[in-house]
């Protein structure tokens, strides 16, 4: 069975500072997606970046990027010039490829921003 | 456009109570799918539906049951809720796809049963 894990319950970042959040994941499986959701105190889930196993290129979003170490099984976020709207519990997430689309989710790291 | 919509946000039972949760899409996807989020254990896949009349099971489905009777609706049923089962449920939908495709989130409902 797939399983995600976070191993950073929470974490603390200065304004403007660069912090990253760590998440591995085991899977005996080739073709997979990997995620990271935003949940904020209004609870909306909201997806931040994403990532193809099948592409070595690391994904980003403006300032957020994504470390992906297929080998290691690890997909850590990177957030650059955090903001006080960073503040919320970040998701890492696992799906694998084809018809099946259940989601898999770690158990999450509140992250926060101190001015 | 709402897009994704849960109602009630907020609900309480006394054990042994039943009720049901709605969830209403209107971006016609074909996915559809409730989780469970609790404390320090992220969030659990109860059951999903990949169309209209069709569901399954997820992670977590002891004590629920679901309907998709129609394509922008899936209801999350408890028969006789048990404190266990206090907890924020939320809904979520998507097309299909290769796996990369997005979700989309209703804001969630806060489930208290005493």
């Amino acid at each position: 069975a797939q399983t995600v894990t976070q191993s950073q319950p929470e974490m603390s970042v200065q304004e403007a500072e660069t912090v990253t959040l760590s998440c591995t994941y085991d899977t005996s499986e080739s073709d997979y997606y990997l995620f990271w959701y935003k949940q904020p105190p209004s609870r909306q889930m909201i997806l931040v970046i994403r990532q193809e196993a099948y592409k070595q290129q690391n994904a980003t979003e403006n300032r957020f990027s994504v470390n992906f170490q297929k080998a290691a099984k690890s997909f850590s976020l990177k957030i650059s010039d955090s903001q006080l709207g960073d503040a919320a519990m970040y998701f890492c997430a696992y799906r694998r490829g084809g018809a099946t689309n259940k989601l898999i989710f770690g158990t999450g790291t509140l992250l926060a921003v101190q001015p | 456009n709402a897009g994704v919509t849960q109602t009630p946000k907020f609900r309480v039972l006394k054990t042994g109570q039943s009720m049901t949760l709605l969830c209403a899409q209107d971006m016609n996807h074909e996915y559809m799918y409730w989780y469970r989020q609790d404390p320090g254990m992220g969030l659990r896949l109860i059951h999903y539906s990949v169309g209209e009349g069709t569901t399954a099971k997820g992670e977590v489905p002891d004590g629920y049951n679901v309907s998709r009777l129609k394509k922008q609706n899936f209801l999350l049923g408890l028969e006789s809720a048990a404190p266990s089962q206090t907890s924020v449920y939320f809904c979520a939908s998507s097309d299909p796809g290769g796996g990369d495709e997005k979700l989309f989130f209703g804001s969630g409902t806060q489930l208290s049963v005493l």
